[in-house]
């Protein structure tokens, strides 16, 4: 069973950066891309960033492009967003989300929320 | 982009009913899609992957069919449990979207 556990989660003022992570288990971490999405409070679902198997390509959302990125570690199985320059409307529920044939999100999501 | 339209945006239905909900991309996007259930408050629940794959535990009432633009969801016999908006997402390419949601309420 494809399990994600994000953490990281924090509240920020805004300019502050945040770092979260995805741990994973129950697939073959090094054979499937992995992506962030988030969910704003009271909003719908929105993907933020992708990242490719390797790690050598990546992809981001135009509002968050420049400011985050994307990154992955295959011995720990584990995927990483760093946020910087934070914005008010960064504040959303973010969730971690395999790629591949059975893309989707399977976590719980972990709260960034940026307030001064 | 590709942009994902849910119409209706609201369902109404009763306990039994057997419901579809459609979903609709604006370019091909083969089979690369997943719906989603959500309740308020809790995380997005992945109920199918790639247009027609049930993702494990889930009911076996959901079933899904459609390809290329044209996709549907449905519950065979509405269950208590079931009252919730539903998500479609394609993951054809990037960036991936998803569609505004379909809140499925008691009639």
């Amino acid at each position: 069973e494809v399990q994600l556990l994000e953490s990281g989660g924090d509240l920020v003022p805004p300019g502050g950066s945040l770092r979260l992570s995805c741990a994973t288990s129950g697939f073959t971490f090094s054979s499937s891309g992995m992506n962030w999405v988030r969910q704003a409070p009271g909003k719908g679902l929105e993907w933020v960033s992708g990242i490719s198997i390797s790690g050598d390509r990546t992809y981001y959302a135009d509002s968050v492009k420049g400011r985050f990125t994307i990154s992955r570690d295959n011995s720990e199985k584990t995927v990483f967003l760093q946020m910087n320059s934070l914005r008010a409307d960064d504040t959303a529920i973010y969730y971690c989300a395999k790629g591949g044939v059975s893309a989707g999100v399977r976590g719980q999501g972990t709260l960034v929320t940026v307030s001064s | 982009d590709i942009q994902m339209t849910q119409s209706p945006s609201t369902l109404s239905a009763s306990v039994g009913d057997r419901v579809t909900i459609p979903c609709r991309a604006s370019q091909s996007i083969s089979t690369w899609l997943a719906w989603y259930q959500q309740k308020p408050g809790k995380a997005p629940k992945l109920l199918i992957y790639k247009a027609s794959f049930l993702e494990s535990g889930v009911p076996s009432r959901f079933s899904a069919s459609g390809s290329g633009t044209e996709f549907t969801l449905t519950i065979s016999s509405l269950q208590p449990d079931d009252f919730a908006t539903y998500y479609c997402q394609q993951y054809n390419s990037y960036p991936w979207t998803f569609g505004q949601g379909t809140k499925v309420e008691i009639k």
